[in-house]
């Protein structure tokens, strides 16, 4: 158990829906981060967070969204949903806002399917 | 950009193999480099690591070494068991500007090993 709690595990939803997945950090990790691994483009980095504040972005669509609370969870919105976002969602966290030797933990994902 | 390659799989093998997984990467400066693993079901799971050129990561019998000149990372274990059956990805930190890091995947390899 790596500390990282994702909701819900999974999810099915209709095209143009939006959902919003959820992340709890490991106690005491100010970071967090958003992945999306798909078949076809493995394991794309999203989104950090570090302590409340949007830290680096990646192959993040506008559709979607992030945003870390005062609590240190973090949310994703997945808006205007389309089937090509059906994939696994992963959040990660670390202490620190990720230096070179950052180990960052990762949660047992939300599996979206959008049919 | 940063880009790690690493060999596509899946890889079978049979218990007691001597397991090889090929990995290379692109980028500027001086990563960091991981490989992860992630068993069904779950998430991934940080194996071993390497932070310089010249570095031996080794974790429950696998062992990466970073080679600087050759831009490689790859992963071996000496005698395979059921239980090594997940996917493994190899990944590298590296410095993105300002104070931040980011965190880049392959694309993962099967690797399934039968009693």
């Amino acid at each position: 158990d790596s500390g990282v709690t994702q909701t819900p595990k999974h999810l099915i939803t209709a095209t143009g829906q939006r959902v919003t997945l959820r992340c709890s950090p490991r106690s005491g990790d100010l970071s967090v981060y958003w992945y999306q691994q798909s078949l076809d483009q493995g394991l794309q980095f999203l989104i950090q967070y570090y302590n409340g504040e949007e830290r680096a972005k990646g192959n993040i669509l506008e559709r979607f969204s992030a945003q870390q609370f005062p609590d240190l969870h973090s949310e994703l919105n997945l808006s205007s949903l389309e089937l090509g976002d059906s994939a696994l969602y992963f959040c990660a966290s670390s202490v620190g806002a990720g230096g070179a030797n950052t180990e960052a933990f990762f949660g047992q994902g939300t599996r979206l399917t959008v049919v | 950009g940063d880009s790690v390659t690493q060999m596509e799989g899946p890889v079978t093998l049979s218990e007691e193999a001597f397991l090889t997984i090929n990995c290379t990467y692109t980028a500027t400066g001086y990563p960091s480099l991981f490989w992860y693993v992630q068993y069904p079901g779950e998430g991934l799971q940080l194996l071993l690591k390497a932070t310089k050129a010249d570095d031996k990561g080794s974790n429950k019998g696998f062992e990466a070494t970073y080679r600087k000149e050759t831009t490689s990372f790859h992963l071996e274990k000496g005698s395979v068991q059921v239980s090594d059956s997940a996917v493994y990805f190899c990944a590298l930190r590296s410095y993105s500007g300002g104070s931040n890091y980011k965190l880049t995947f392959g694309k993962g390899t099967l690797l399934t090993v039968n009693p």
